[in-house]
Parts: structure tokens; sequence; C-alpha cells
């Protein structure tokens, strides 16, 4: 049974690094046609892709977010990790992990429940 | 970036009717097209992928076709379950820059 866990912190100062972690069972990070990305979405509002990462290590990024966000695993621990530098209110969405495949590409077959991430002062 | 422009945004519909909502790629994208179901405060389900390939878990009522910049979701015989929000997702982009549609929010007539 193949399911996916975000976590993190539920407040963020602006300026502040978001750390997020997304815990994964069922599959493992080091199968080679299996990646996990990361996708958000702001109340109300649409989905929007920000990284990618596979167990080659390729690492894609949003092209208008890519000096902010790390994509980076840890595969002894299953998890998926992203982090979100010098943070917005903008930024406040709720953050789903997803498992993603190298063929068909893009396809995000399973998700976490997604956790809810407010940037405040 | 690839922009995908779904319509309509909105859409009423009553339980038995067949529906249709259109996605278009701002540029050709082949087949690399995925359809994804959204009930509120709920995560995104994978509906079809490829265009027109049904995850195997999905209701035969749904299906999706088109190629290059149209596409098309289709719900035959609409059921109390798939009144959500659909959205779609272009896979095309290489590296990977995917982008999705901003939604379309059935609602039950």
């Amino acid at each position: 049974q193949v399911t996916l866990k975000e976590s993190g912190p539920v407040l963020v100062k602006p300026t502040e690094t978001l750390t997020l972690t997304c815990s994964v069972s069922g599959f493992s990070l080091t199968n080679t046609r299996l990646g996990v990305a990361w996708i958000r979405q702001p109340p109300g509002k649409a989905l929007e892709w920000l990284a990618l990462i596979f167990s080659h290590d390729e690492k894609s990024y949003s092209a208008s977010l890519r000096s902010r966000l790390t994509i980076s695993r840890d595969t002894s621990r299953s998890q998926v990790v992203l982090t979100m530098t010098n943070v917005d209110p903008v930024d406040t969405a709720t953050y789903f992990c997803a498992r993603t495949h190298i063929s068909p590409p893009g396809t995000f077959d399973y998700w976490g429940q997604g956790a809810l991430v407010t940037v405040s002062s | 970036d690839i922009q995908m422009t779904q319509s309509p945004s909105s859409l009423s519909a009553s339980v038995g009717d067949r529906v249709t909502i259109t996605c278009r790629a701002s540029q050709p994208i082949g087949t690399y097209l995925n359809w994804y179901q959204q009930k509120l405060g709920r995560a995104p389900k994978l509906l079809i992928y490829a265009a027109s390939s049904l995850k195997s878990d999905v209701p035969p009522r749904f299906s999706g076709s088109g190629s290059g910049t149209d596409f098309t979701l289709t719900i035959d015989s609409l059921q109390p379950e798939d009144f959500a929000t659909y959205y779609c997702q272009q896979s095309f982009s290489a590296p990977p820059m995917y982008t999705f549609g901003q939604g379309t929010k059935l609602e039950i007539k």
C-alpha cells in the first residue's frame, strides 16, 4: 500500500526558511522508475508544481521558484525534504507531496493528505 | 512555460447528466496530459493519464481524449460523488516544468 505523508510547521514568519518532509511507504526511493514531487495550492486557488526528485538524484524545479527551493532525499528514512527560503505571505498554501514516474513522465498517481502552511508575522 | 486553460471554470449539472470539460495548451504537448479530481479539503486524485488512459481504480464513466493542444474530459452519467473540482496538467516539458489548469468546479444543479 503506497502512502505519502507531509510534515512541517503550521506557521512560519516572513523571511524565514520553510522545511517540509514527505515520508513515504509502500515504494522505495531507490526505485529507478519512481520519484517524488512537491505541489502546492494556495487557499481557494489552483495547483502549482514546485519540484521533483528521482532515485538517480535528478532534480527539477519550478522556474519561478528555482532560486528559493531545494529538494533532497534520505533513502534510509524514506523521506524527501523540500526547503523554501525567504518565505512570504503569498507562500501560504497547502503543500502536497506526490509519487511520480519516469514514464509516463509527470504523472502524479499517489498523493499525501497535504500540510497547510501559513506565512504570517 | 506552457499555459493550460480550462473551460468552463464552473459547471452545474444533474445526476445522470453527461458533462465535458475542455483543456487547451498554449503549445502542442502531444498526449502528455493528465486529469485529476479534487474534492473539498482533500488531495487530488489521478483519473486519466496520457490524455486517454484510465487509471485502474477509476470508474469507466470517466474518459479523456485529445492530442496536440486540445483535450477533453467526459463524465458519462454523473454520480453524486463526481461533484468536485477537476484539473488538467501537462507533463510534456523537458526538463520538467509541469503546469496545471486553473480548475473546473462541477456543482450540483
